[in-house]
């Protein structure tokens, strides 16, 4: 299947920082590209939806300014978390679709955040 | 409620044994519909691809009801690698998908 790579996998950053994380399609072009948090025990919760070229679709709750999104091109977007608190630690991962909604999407690795 | 809800699990199954999950859905324009499989701390992976007329790869058989708004995932044969946590995966003509909690499965020896 495709690959999607996203990088870094784990991350300690102190409060008040910002840390991004980017998310690669390696052989197709993701037209679509989607940010997800998973906390333990919990479901993935889509935080927002990214179309190559135009400003990202954030679900209700995530705050576009905490938590930016870049999909400048159709292999790469960047999620980055500003002034991270110990409570945006979580399972970040990205997910990457190169058509339309019954198309497959892939799945990067994740990144595990940790903010102390 | 939920968009998307599944059997709350965990299933603990001697291996061998069939095991079916359900899941149903909120939302009636809702197109797509998967199933992905989670193993701990690791990204999720397509198991497969739910169509109206069921389909079925190998131990694995996913049905889905429009009318119901209901889907299922039957597996049979159970392994001990089919040890992980499944999840329902709803997507709109928009192309948002929508994830259920996931249900937790242990194949036991």
């Amino acid at each position: 299947g495709a690959v999607v790579s996203q990088h870094p996998s784990r991350v300690i950053c102190k409060s008040g920082t910002s840390v991004k994380i980017e998310c690669r399609s390696l052989d197709f072009q993701a037209t679509t590209m989607f940010w997800y948090r998973q906390f333990p025990k919990q479901s993935l919760m889509l935080m927002a939806t990214s179309n190559e070229g135009s400003k990202a679709t954030y679900e209700q709750g995530v705050e576009k300014d905490k938590f930016l999104i870049n999909h400048a091109s159709l292999t790469l977007s960047t999620l980055t978390v500003t002034s991270a608190h110990p409570e945006d630690s979580s399972f970040y991962i990205c997910s990457a679709r190169g058509g339309g909604p019954n198309t497959e999407a892939f799945f990067g690795q994740g990144t595990r955040l940790t903010v102390v | 409620r939920k968009e998307v809800e599944q059997d709350p699990g965990p299933f603990n199954v001697p291996e061998g044994a069939t095991v079916a999950f359900n899941c149903t859905y909120s939302n009636s324009a809702s197109q797509s519909f998967f199933w992905y499989r989670q193993d701990c701390r690791k990204e999720p992976k397509l198991l497969m691809s739910v169509y109206s007329s069921g389909n079925e790869d190998g131990r694995f058989t996913a049905q889905l009801n429009r009318a119901s708004q209901y889907i299922s995932l039957l597996i049979r044969d159970s392994k001990l690698s089919d040890s992980a946590t499944y999840l329902c995966v709803v997507s709109t003509n928009a192309g948002k998908s929508t994830f259920g909690d996931g249900t937790t499965l242990t194949v036991k020896p």
